[in-house]
């Protein structure tokens, strides 16, 4: 079973639209979590990290369930700069500083 | 500030020869970590160093690759002799703090390798 279990879409949304993904991970170690975008043959580079009680960046905001040991991202007013793959990502919160990825779920915004 | 440089951007070479990838990091970020993107897969972590010491190389698939970080400055990883199976992106990336003490990684832009 993959540590980190994403839906790769894709999502093809229209501007202005809200959409949300979804990650569930195996490992009831990992500790930490966040969201990485990648842009088409770019490097993955930090979103936001994912906390407890949910937290909002802008546009952007991130669910942590460790219940149920789910992660969510809502992108609400979609650009089309936000088309793009999004990775979620868990840590075990040891000193070793291993990533865990999931597949990505790739986002296409249109006008 | 410098990002993650890696070289070369693109490698094309035949099964059973040998190429090195390397990485400088931004300077001061004592952890270093390779990743790698085999097509179709999600990006898998190969090794990590803390400085010039390897602290995690778990997930190095097999004695054919190796990797260095002399110095603790950047880091060298060598594919011999080079496989099919290979071929992927293969990502650095370095952090000052472990991820999950609130940062995350800068990545570099990745080297593309393909083994014909």
């Amino acid at each position: 079973r993959k540590e980190v279990e994403q839906d790769p879409g894709p999502f093809n949304v229209p501007e202005g639209a809200t959409v949300a993904f979804n990650c569930t991970y195996s490992n009831s170690a990992s500790q930490s979590f966040f969201w990485y975008r990648q842009d088409c043959r770019k490097e993955p580079k930090l979103l936001m990290s994912v906390y407890s009680s949910g937290n909002e960046d802008g546009r952007f905001t991130a669910q942590l369930n460790r219940a149920s040991q789910y992660i969510s991202l809502l992108i609400r007013d979609s650009k089309l700069s936000d088309s793009a793959t999004y990775l979620c990502v868990a840590h075990r919160g040891s000193t070793l500083g291993r990533l865990y990825f999931g597949r990505g779920t790739q986002l296409t915004v249109w006008p | 500030e410098a990002g993650v440089t890696q070289f070369p951007s693109h490698s094309v070479i035949e099964k059973g020869q040998t190429v090195t990838l390397r990485c400088d990091p931004i300077s001061g970020h004592d952890n270093l970590y390779w990743y790698r993107r085999v097509m179709g897969k999600e990006i898998k972590f190969l090794l990590h160093f803390v400085k010039e010491s390897k602290q995690d190389e778990s997930g190095m698939p097999n004695n054919r690759f190796l990797a260095e970080r002399t110095g603790g400055t950047y880091s060298t990883l060598k594919v011999q002799p080079a496989e099919l199976e290979d071929s992927g992106v293969y990502f650095c990336a370095s952090s000052q703090i472990y991820p999950g003490q609130g940062g995350g990684y800068t990545f570099g832009s990745g080297t593309r390798l393909t083994v014909v």
